[in-house]
């Protein structure tokens, strides 16, 4: 079965600092997609970053890139420059199907002033 | 274009007691699909609808249904209600055409309180 494991539950870094989360998965399977999504306290889930299996160049998007290392199976979300809204529960999600998103545990993600 | 609109926001309901849920699409979206969510077992996948049919179902039981109608607006429904299904119930909708990689828009989520 395909899991996501994210092995960061929380951090908490200054603005304007650089923060990674953590992505690990399971997966058989060879040609796939990975997400990072966020959670506010608004409760809406919003897509930050999406990176293609088959692609070897690290998706990106403004301050928002990935690190993927296919062979690992790792998917880490960088954010440069952090400011108070990206404060966020933030998932990394496989998709196996159809809309079948499987998601991680989640990293709660705290931006200080 | 107006977004995922889940509705009630909130709803409180008592045990054996039976609900349903409502998710309007973003308009062309043919694709909605529901995801339970709870602090212990985090995001989970329960169903998704396509033009009607529903093509994927994830690991609940029976007493968890759904259905989709033709102006592609979609109903979940719980029947005789446990406490542990207690939990914030998202709805997400997409195009539907390429299984594998579109972007997912969600709802701000139904928050469900069995007592």
């Amino acid at each position: 079965a395909q899991t996501v494991t994210q092995s960061q539950p929380e951090m908490s870094v200054q603005e304007a600092e650089t923060v990674t989360l953590s992505c690990t998965y399971d997966t058989s399977e060879n040609n796939y997609y990975l997400f990072w999504y966020k959670q506010p306290p608004s409760r809406q889930m919003i897509l930050v970053i999406r990176q293609e299996a088959y692609k070897q160049q690290n998706a990106t998007e403004n301050r928002f890139s990935v690190n993927f290392q296919k062979a690992a199976k790792s998917f880490s979300l960088k954010i440069s420059d952090s400011q108070l809204g990206d404060t966020a529960m933030y998932f990394c999600a496989f998709i196996q199907g159809a809309q079948k998103l499987v998601f991680g545990q989640g990293t709660r993600l705290t931006i200080n002033p | 274009k107006a977004g995922v609109t889940q509705t009630p926001r909130y709803l409180i309901k008592t045990r054996g007691q039976q609900v349903t849920l409502s998710c309007s699409p973003i308009s062309g979206h043919r694709s909605v699909s529901w995801y339970q969510q709870t602090p212990g077992q985090g995001l989970q996948f329960l169903f998704e609808y396509f033009s009607e049919t529903q093509r994927n179902k994830g690991n609940f039981p029976g007493r968890f249904s759904g259905r989709q109608f033709s102006n592609s607006r979609s109903e979940m429904n719980v029947s005789t209600l446990e406490l542990g299904d207690s939990a914030l119930y998202l709805c997400a909708s997409s195009p539907g055409q390429f299984l594998f990689s579109e972007k997912l828009f969600f709802g701000s989520g139904t928050q469900l309180s069995v007592l």
